[in-house]
């Protein structure tokens, strides 16, 4: 399958603080990312969505200007925690598509982010 | 609003038992639908998927799942499972025809498999 690269995998930030993570798609063009976090045995929630070139679609419930998505190329999209705090400590994922009919999105190795 | 139910939250099971997990969906339109599973300490796998054909459709691993478009239905099913099988499992569906719509997944199942 196609392979999606995820950076860092782990990063430790202090309060107030900006991380960035990023999405690569190593084999294939994603006009598509999706954003997720994944609280400790639970399942994935669907932050954004980010098609390339244009503006993050944000789920309910999601402050976009707290987690800012950038998808500037066919083959990177980045998630930027503002002013990060203790709450935002989360596993995040990223996954990428090509956007075609009837193939399925891959999924990066997540991001473990703590906020200390 | 669309959404995924598993009902199975933590399942328990000896080796060699035969295994089937639950998962409904909410959406009256086209759907693709997927299996995956999270080993500890590792990445979403996918497992299996459908997109349209035959209902019955087998993944990796021995595994298999069994759309059923009158119950809204994709369960999981393994005939025998084995102790490596310990794992988290995601039904996810993906609303619309392009792999570009959104995938909403399930609340997921832990399995543990007694030795």
């Amino acid at each position: 399958g196609a392979v999606v690269s995820q950076h860092p995998s782990r990063v430790i930030c202090k309060s107030g603080t900006s991380v960035k993570i990023e999405c690569r798609s190593l084999d294939f063009q994603a006009t598509t990312m999706f954003w997720y976090r994944q609280f400790p045995k639970q399942s994935l929630m669907l932050m954004a969505t980010s098609n390339e070139g244009s503006k993050a679609t944000y789920e309910q419930g999601v402050e976009k200007d707290k987690f800012l998505i950038n998808h500037a190329s066919l083959t990177l999209s980045t998630l930027t925690v503002t002013s990060a705090h203790p709450e935002d400590s989360s596993f995040y994922i990223c996954s990428a598509t090509t956007g075609a009919v009837n193939t399925e999105a891959f999924f990066g190795q997540g991001t473990r982010l703590t906020v200390v | 609003a669309q959404s995924v139910s598993q009902h199975n939250h933590h399942v328990i099971l000896s080796e060699a038992a035969s295994l089937e997990l639950g998962c409904n969906y909410s959406y009256g339109g086209t759907v693709n639908l997927f299996w995956y599973v999270q080993y500890p300490g590792q990445h979403l796998q996918l497992l299996l998927k459908y997109f349209s054909g035959d209902p019955l459709v087998k993944g990796i691993k021995g595994f298999e799942a069994e759309f059923i478009k009158s119950k809204f239905s994709f369960n999981l099913r393994k005939p025998s499972v084995q102790w490596s099988d310990t794992a988290e499992y995601f039904c996810a569906v993906n609303v619309g025809y392009s792999s570009a719509s959104k995938i909403i997944f399930g609340s997921g199942t832990r399995l543990s498999i007694r030795p």
